[in-house]
């Protein structure tokens, strides 16, 4: 399979533990995305990369979130001190030359 | 701010039925239009796109109308099968960066 794939698909927590979530993206696609989806709404920008650089994350929920991509290949997004309102379905995508991004099946956490 | 709102949050349709879901917004710097489709427990999976130079865009069944002095644009789904049973999500892409943003998604049930 050469989607994008993510780990672990699903982790359950508790309140005030720190959590950290894996994406692989497609092979040789330069771009990579996060984003967060909450049942029963579309998924909301987090955080993008162009190869290692973090361009854009201002869109990151609280500074409790933050990502990596440390080589340009795969990501990581990390929650400290987890809580309750951050259950939620966490997407990444990559992107190629084109316009189009291509999503995981998504990591859904559930904090107790 | 909403900037993409997507109608309706539900529809049922019988098989064989078109299928009509609409998305207006409001910011004239979003340049590129997508369509996902989701499954329960899966990720986004792009369906079909569309640029507003153009009014319309066909693929097998899908087919995505654009009226870019209305910013409105509509997936139509013909001869609706039970498994296009699914939520679809329009987006919308910045012209200047990256971030898809996404309208709220609508739960679509053929009926056999």
């Amino acid at each position: 399979d050469t989607g994008v794939s993510q780990d672990p698909r699903h982790k359950i927590t508790k309140r005030g533990q720190n959590v950290t979530f894996r994406c692989d993206p497609i092979s040789e696609h330069n771009r990579l995305y996060w984003y967060r989806q909450t049942l029963g709404q579309g998924p909301e920008f987090l955080t993008y990369f162009q190869n290692e650089a973090q361009l854009e994350k201002s869109r990151l929920l609280s500074d409790r979130f933050s990502a990596e991509r440390p080589k340009g290949s795969f990501s990581t997004l990390e929650i400290q001190r987890t809580e309750q309102g951050d259950s939620a379905m966490y997407l990444c995508a990559s992107q190629g030359a084109g316009e189009t991004q291509y999503f995981g099946p998504g990591t859904r956490l559930l904090v107790l | 701010q909403q900037q993409v709102k997507q109608s309706p949050q539900s529809l049922i349709v019988q098989k064989g039925g078109i299928s009509i879901i609409n998305c207006a917004y409001e910011n004239t710097a979003f340049d590129y239009f997508p369509w996902y489709q989701q499954f329960p427990g899966k990720g986004p999976a792009l369906l079909i796109a569309i640029r507003p130079d153009v009014s319309e865009k066909k693929e097998g069944r899908f087919t995505i109308s654009f009226n870019k002095s209305a910013k409105q644009f509509s997936l139509h789904i013909m001869d609706s099968q039970p498994g296009d049973s699914a939520t679809y999500f329009c987006a919308a892409l910045h012209n200047a960066g990256n971030m898809l943003t996404f309208g709220g998604g609508t739960r679509l049930m053929v009926k056999p």
